[in-house]
C-alpha cells in the first residue's frame, strides 16, 4: 500500500450517468493530483491541486470536474462523459514543490469505462 | 495489464540476466528523475530517482544512469526476477520550479523463465 487510496477500483457508466472518483492520502502531502492511463497515450496529467488550491487544469473538459475539500482529499466528478474517456484515472500525492523529496505517490487508479 | 499502451517497447530478458531499460527525457531544465514501476492492475510505484547533481545512483539491484548531456536515463536491473515483469516509466520534474512530473511513455520488462 501506498498511502493513496482509490475508490472504486472499478466503475462503468453510461454516458448520461454523473458519478464520483474519490481519492485518498493519508501520507500528510499538500499537493494531490489526477492523471488519466489510457491504451494509446502515456501518463497525462489532468489535474493539480497544492494546499487545496487547483494550480493545473492541463486543458481538461468541463465533463471532468474535479474537487478537493481538504489536503487529504480529491474527488472527480464525472458527467456526460464519452466512450473515449475509458482509461485507467490515477490519483497522486506529493509533499509539494517546496521541500526535498517530492515523489509522487500513486493510487491503484480507478478503471473506468464509459459504455 | 490493459492500463498501459498497446504499443509500448518491450523487453525480454533471461531470468537472472541484467537489464536496462532506456528514457529520453524531453526538458533540459529538469533536475529531478524517477523510475516507477507499473504492475498489472496497480497504479505505478516509486523504485528510485535520482537529481542532476548525480550521474549514478544505487539501489538494491537497481541502478539509474543520467546523462545530461544527451537527456537520457537509464535503469539497470541486476540479476532480474519474474517479479520484476512490468512496465517501467520515467519521470522528470523540475524542484522548486514546478511539480508537475512528466512521464514517458514507459518500456513493458518481460522476464523470460
Amino acid at each position: 500500500e501506498t498511502g493513496v487510496t482509490q475508490t472504486p477500483r472499478h466503475l462503468v457508466m453510461g454516458m448520461t450517468n454523473k458519478k464520483s472518483l474519490k481519492c485518498e492520502q493519508h501520507l500528510g502531502h499538500n499537493a494531490m493530483y489526477w492523471y488519466k492511463q489510457s491504451a494509446k497515450k502515456p501518463l497525462e496529467l489532468m489535474f493539480v491541486y497544492n494546499f487545496k488550491e487547483q494550480t493545473e487544469n492541463n486543458s481538461v473538459p468541463s465533463r471532468f470536474s474535479p474537487e478537493c475539500p481538504n489536503s487529504s482529499h480529491l474527488f472527480l466528478h464525472l458527467h456526460t462523459l464519452q466512450p473515449e474517456d475509458s482509461a485507467l484515472y490515477l490519483c497522486a500525492s506529493s509533499q509539494g514543490r517546496i521541500v526535498e523529496d517530492t515523489e509522487a505517490f500513486f493510487g491503484q487508479g480507478t478503471r473506468l469505462t464509459v459504455v | 495489464g490493459e492500463s498501459v499502451g498497446l504499443h509500448l517497447p518491450t523487453l525480454s530478458v533471461q531470468e537472472g540476466d541484467n537489464s536496462i531499460i532506456n528514457c529520453a527525457y524531453s526538458n533540459s531544465a529538469s533536475d529531478y528523475f524517477i523510475w516507477y514501476k507499473q504492475e498489472s492492475g496497480k497504479g505505478p510505484q516509486f523504485i528510485i530517482d535520482i537529481r542532476s547533481n548525480m550521474d549514478k545512483r544505487q539501489g538494491q539491484r537497481v541502478t539509474v544512469l543520467l546523462n545530461k548531456t544527451v537527456k537520457h536515463l537509464s535503469l539497470q536491473i541486476a540479476a532480474t526476477q519474474p517479479g520484476d515483469s512490468a512496465v517501467y516509466f520515467c519521470a522528470e520534474n523540475i524542484l522548486l520550479g514546478g511539480q508537475n512530473f512528466v512521464f514517458g511513455p514507459g518500456t513493458r520488462l518481460s522476464v523470460l523463465p
